[in-house]
């Protein structure tokens, strides 16, 4: 069964609201990741977060990560309709190989 | 080039006919990902490579699909004897690093089976 698994499936906000993201996963990690998916095109990367970093920052974006409880989540403040899209996180183990595992992801709607 | 080409970005094929995509990597990017994605839910993974070599292939379905990577080509994904729920549309990711790095996609091959 895939690796990372989000919550909420889908969350729709208003524009200029928060949103955050969970994902939980179940091995140990060597990072996560977090990506965007709008409708009908590939995974764009957002994020990166190790396995020894606790929060990390970018732009409007702000990850946090807890390897005692196998989650992270991902906040988008001041959203924006732009941001509608899918979410998903996606995990590369620390135990080797050469895949990177994903989650089913959260659909966001902003609406404006 | 700058980014990963998938080529087709459609294919419908008949029950039981074969397929074959392709994905060219950035250039410089050792690490080949394809994915599977059904109904735009979570990406299974099928199989990686690092130059020509398999490294992880405990995705792929062995008995119809198959992968390379030849030098001085595109990466290919072939299926043989195409099933319904074979229908997805199928990424390719690049990256320059092991899986401790950034994944760059394409924008996917969707495969049709009738």
């Amino acid at each position: 069964s895939q690796q990372g698994e989000e919550d909420p499936q889908a969350l729709s906000i208003q524009e200029g609201e928060n949103a955050t993201m969970n994902c939980s996963y179940k091995t140990s990690i060597n990072n996560l990741q977090w990506y965007r998916q709008n409708s009908g095109r590939g995974l764009v990367h957002l994020i990166l977060i190790r396995s020894n970093e606790r929060e990390k920052h970018s732009g409007r974006l702000r990850v946090t990560l807890d390897t005692s409880k196998k989650s992270s989540s991902l906040l988008i403040t001041a959203s924006r309709a732009a941001d509608t899209a899918s979410y998903f996180c996606a995990t590369a183990g620390s135990s080797g190989g050469f895949k990177t595992i994903f989650g089913a992801g959260t659909r966001l709607f902003v609406k404006a | 080039g700058e980014e990963v080409a998938q080529t087709p970005k459609h294919l419908v094929r008949g029950e039981g006919q074969k397929a074959k995509l392709y994905c060219a990597p950035i250039k410089g990017h050792s690490y080949v990902f394809w994915y599977q994605q059904v109904l735009k839910n979570e990406f299974k993974f099928l199989i990686s490579f690092q130059n020509e070599n398999v490294f992880d292939e405990t995705g792929m379905p062995k008995e119809r699909f198959s992968a390379k990577c030849l030098p001085n080509s595109p990466c290919s994904l072939e299926i043989q004897a195409t099933k319904l729920e074979d229908s997805a549309v199928y990424f390719c990711a690049s990256s320059q690093r092991t899986n401790a790095g950034e994944l760059f996609f394409g924008e996917g091959s969707r495969l049709t089976v009738l």
